[in-house]
């Protein structure tokens, strides 16, 4: 079965700063790895995704992840927050089998301090 | 351009009252189906999903069922709604075949159960 964790509910940043969520997942087969994000009362939209090769994915908004199979992990970075990526993000894991089912995390709510 | 509709957008009903939310996507054949719930504060959970007409996976036992009457038509119903049915329901697909697992999201539907 698979499974998502993401550490940390909540993230606080200042405007300018490093942001990172961390995500770590449990797969029994290869994975398909994916960062969304939800602003309020909306849909989720993709920022990102790994399916295969290259381990350093980017995205949209300057967001960017990193596939560490050794790690079971699937970080999302920017460099520099703006206040407009105040959001709740999602990493989410595929194993492309059996209808294709997404397993999502619990979500991290990403906050920006001016 | 695929385009996917989810309605209502938001209901209010009470307590054993029955429910139904619709879900249609356009511009696409044959896509795999999803409906989502998200309780405050929570990650998303996996209720249903579809690869084919009349084709449905229920991934968690519960008051709520799910049919695919055409090929580009989800519903979810219950006849009974529970208080622990309220949240945010959304609907997503995916190409059915040939595809990298990436989900497009309905905007959602805000259910309050009373």
């Amino acid at each position: 079965a698979q499974s998502v964790t993401q550490l940390g509910s909540h993230v606080s940043v200042s405007e300018g700063a490093l942001v990172l969520l961390r995500c770590n997942y449990s797969s029994s087969v290869p994975p398909y790895l994916f960062w969304y994000v939800q602003y309020p009362n909306q849909g989720l939209q993709l920022l990102l995704k790994y399916t295969t090769g290259a381990t350093l994915v980017k995205g949209i908004n300057g967001f960017e992840a990193e596939f560490k199979k050794s790690e079971t992990s699937f970080h999302l970075t920017k460099p520099s927050a703006h206040m407009s990526d105040a959001a709740e993000y999602f990493c989410a894991v595929s194993d492309m089998t059996g209808g294709f089912k997404t397993i999502f995390g619990a979500g991290t709510r990403l906050f920006v301090k001016a | 351009s695929q385009t996917i509709h989810q309605w209502p957008a938001t209901l209010v009903q009470p307590v054993g009252s029955p429910l139904s939310l619709e879900c249609t996507v356009e511009g696409t054949s044959n896509p795999n189906l999803y409906w989502y719930r998200q309780a405050a504060g929570r990650g998303l959970q996996l209720l249903f999903y579809s690869v084919g007409i009349g084709q449905i996976s229920s991934e968690v036992p519960q008051n709520l069922s799910a049919s695919r009457p055409q090929d580009r038509q989800f519903i979810l119903s219950s006849k009974k709604l529970l208080l622990s049915d309220s949240g945010f329901y959304l609907c997503a697909w995916t190409v059915g075949t040939g595809h990298t697992g990436e989900l497009f999201f309905g905007e959602g539907s805000r259910l309050t159960v009373l």
